[in-house]
């Protein structure tokens, strides 16, 4: 199957920091996805991004599916966002596949 | 309703007992997939219901894990004769349609499952 790398696997941000998050895929992919996880594990959807890019607030999605990855960037971040970012992509079958995910920690 | 619903939150059973998940999608929502996630890892895809179609089970780990979709709505996922590898948070999801329809998924809060 189609090999997803997040990176980095955990980020420590002083709050107001910001920062770049990065989803790698080992071939072409469809309806990439980010979602978040908070911290009490609720998985909140917050970009559906196949190519180009979207903006949400502080949040922000690329996708550049031709080179086979895509970037969260979160700007002046809030203690709030810590938790866990996932990218997913749709597999075929009706199936999505989740990476394992970058674990983020703002420090107030 | 207004979220996915899921029940119980917490389950703690002995190793070797029965346990069922309750799942309750969004209303309207045509698909329903289950995910179980084990401690500080990513999610793991068990199974998928798309309307009245058969299910995808190709993610279920064992046949001790089954699941029901009743009426298009709720959904149980049974696990017989827990172990402790079972333990996991047990998410349940669903959407308007595929993930191929960019619709996203709205996720439950999910059913924590300790079998001691």
């Amino acid at each position: 199957g189609i090999q997803v790398e997040q990176s980095p696997p955990d980020l420590i941000l002083q709050e107001g920091a910001n920062s770049t998050l990065r989803c790698n895929f080992s071939d072409s992919v469809n309806n990439l996805q980010w979602f978040h996880q908070n911290p009490w594990g609720q998985l909140i959807n917050l970009f559906y991004i196949p190519s180009g890019t979207k903006q949400n607030g502080r949040l922000s999605a690329t996708t550049v599916a031709t080179e086979r990855y895509s970037l969260l960037y979160i700007s002046s971040s809030q203690t709030t966002d810590s938790g866990v970012y996932f990218c997913a992509y749709y597999v075929g079958g009706f199936k999505t596949i989740f990476g394992a995910g970058t674990r983020l920690f703002v420090k107030a | 309703g207004a979220g996915v619903s899921q029940s119980p939150s917490n389950k703690v059973t002995e190793k070797g007992k029965d346990v069922e998940l309750r799942c309750d999608p969004i209303s309207g929502h045509t698909a329903l997939y289950w995910y179980r996630q084990s401690l500080g890892q990513g999610l793991e895809f068990l199974i998928y219901f798309q309307g009245n179609s058969a299910p995808d089970k190709s993610g279920l780990p064992s046949d001790r894990f089954s699941a029901e979709r009743t009426g298009g709505s709720v959904s149980t996922l049974t696990i017989q004769r827990t172990q402790q590898e079972d333990s996991a948070v047990y998410l349940c999801a669903s959407s308007f349609g595929t993930g191929a329809a960019g619709y996203g998924y709205t996720f439950g809060s999910g059913t924590r499952l300790t079998v001691v």
